[in-house]
């Protein structure tokens, strides 16, 4: 079946770094615009970043623009993100999102991955 | 940046009653609307998308209506199940999220 694996989240001080992964399986992850999507604690869901199915174009929400950076292997069927510059507003559980199917306009998600805790203090 | 509002924040409802929840955009979206119930612990599972199109093994007793900028998301004889968080989310232009809305047992 289709599974979203996160992982690489954990307690980090402010300006330090972090870099996630979603591991992907059930599906031909090649053929998929990916997406992360984060929820702080407590609160509601924010887009943070997109990657095309070919890694060939990268789009990311201005409160993380210029700081977090996504990538995706293929081969291994895994999406990265780098996150750069952290602050305390970044805390947040990170969801690895895949669209529901693969056409342009689905920008709506199914499966989510389970998620990865990621909480930036001193 | 298309700012999406959920009301109420909390909804009280008994079992086997009725709740309907409401999504305003501050623009029009068409019917590039989906709705995603999350409960404590667990990632958001999709309900509906295209406003009214219930996703795979979604029961009947859930219902998307509306277009444009008015929303409505209605579960009818709420199972104790279906006590959880809903939110809604555009995807006409970047995806945005509404606040959500909390089902709770009355």
């Amino acid at each position: 079946q289709v599974q979203l694996v996160e992982s690489g989240g954990g307690v980090v001080q402010p300006g330090r770094s972090l870099r996630l992964s979603c591991a992907a399986s059930g599906f031909t992850f090649s053929s998929y615009t990916m997406y992360w999507v984060r929820q702080a604690p407590g609160k509601g869901l924010e887009w943070v970043a997109v990657i095309r199915h070919d890694g060939n174009n990268q789009q990311y929400a201005d409160s993380v623009k210029g700081r977090f950076t996504i990538s995706r292997d293929n081969s291994k069927g895994t999406m990265y993100l780098q996150m750069d510059s952290l602050r305390a507003e970044d805390t947040a559980r990170y969801y690895c999102a895949r669209p529901r199917d693969n056409s342009l306009g689905t920008k709506y998600f199914d499966p989510w991955g389970q998620g990865t805790l990621v909480t930036v203090s001193s | 940046e298309v700012v999406m509002t959920q009301s109420p924040a909390t909804l009280s409802v008994s079992p086997g009653e009725r709740a309907t929840l409401s999504c305003r955009a501050s623009q029009s979206v068409g019917s590039n609307l989906v709705w995603y119930q999350q409960k404590p612990g667990q990632a958001p599972r999709l309900l509906i998308y295209g406003a009214s199109t219930r996703a795979t093994d979604i029961p009947a007793r859930f219902s998307g209506s509306g277009s444009g900028t008015e929303f409505t998301l209605t579960i009818n004889s709420l199972q104790s199940e279906d006590f959880a968080v809903y939110y809604c989310q555009q995807y006409d232009y970047w995806p945005t999220f509404g606040g959500g809305t909390k089902v709770e047992i009355k």
